[in-house]
């Protein structure tokens, strides 16, 4: 596609269920990363995949939040049993291999009510 | 690690007047340092970069400045139009890490 392409745009669940968001980098972007904003809050960094090496996953800011890149292009993130601070837009990024300008797709905006 | 200070969090200006963000790193193996713009409802989108090598760089009505000394560096708009008003965020990347660092962000708001 012509952009990183990110869904759903908008995610409302319950508290204690688990959400799925999903991102499709840009064709032949090796490195990927998610990014949480929260309201008045600057990007702050959950998880980056280079390629085949293992994640970065330093930015995760608890054992409920995984993300998984299956064949080194869509992932997923996974959020469980989600809490009402897990509410914010969750942002994807892709460039290619070191290079360093990020796209970023539109973002999913959950809300845990 | 690295962290980045942005100021200020939020700009009001007039059209046609010139605005000015600023932000601090902390990691002086930081290399490169990119601005992004977020207008509401869509993703950060990149608008002028700098490395580490020059003290400056402009694009039109968009410049950055660096001063590596001080570990700041600075955007600069000028003519500044309504469409200019969004979120910008500053960030760093240290030439060891392929994570770029970002401030909080500016709310720029751009009166006609």
């Amino acid at each position: 596609g012509a952009g990183v392409s990110q869904s759903p745009s908008n995610k409302v669940t319950e508290k204690g269920k688990d959400v799925e968001l999903r991102c499709d980098p840009i064709s032949g972007h090796t490195a990927l990363y998610w990014y949480r904003q929260s309201l008045g809050q600057g990007l702050e960094f959950l998880i980056y995949f280079q390629g085949n090496s293992a994640p970065d996953k330093s930015g995760l800011p608890s054992d409920r939040f995984s993300a998984e890149r299956t064949g080194g292009s869509v992932s997923t993130l996974t959020i469980q049993r989600t809490q009402q601070e897990d509410s914010a837009v969750y942002l994807c990024a892709s460039n290619r291999d070191r290079v360093t300008e990020a796209f970023f797709g539109q973002g999913t905006r959950l809300t845990v009510v | 690690g690295e962290n980045v200070e942005q100021h200020p969090s939020t700009l009001s200006v007039q059209e046609g007047d010139s605005a000015v963000i600023k932000c601090t790193y902390s990691d002086s193996a930081s290399n490169y340092f990119p601005w992004y713009k977020q207008e509401l409802g869509k993703g950060p989108q990149l608008i002028i970069d700098i490395r580490s090598n020059v003290g400056e760089k402009k694009d039109q009505r968009i410049a950055v400045t660096l001063n590596k000394t001080a570990k700041h560096f600075s955007l600069h708009i000028t003519e500044t139009q309504p469409e200019d008003s969004a979120v910008y965020f500053c960030a760093a990347l240290s030439g060891g890490s392929y994570i770029p660092t970002f401030g909080r962000g500016t709310s720029l708001i751009v009166h006609p």
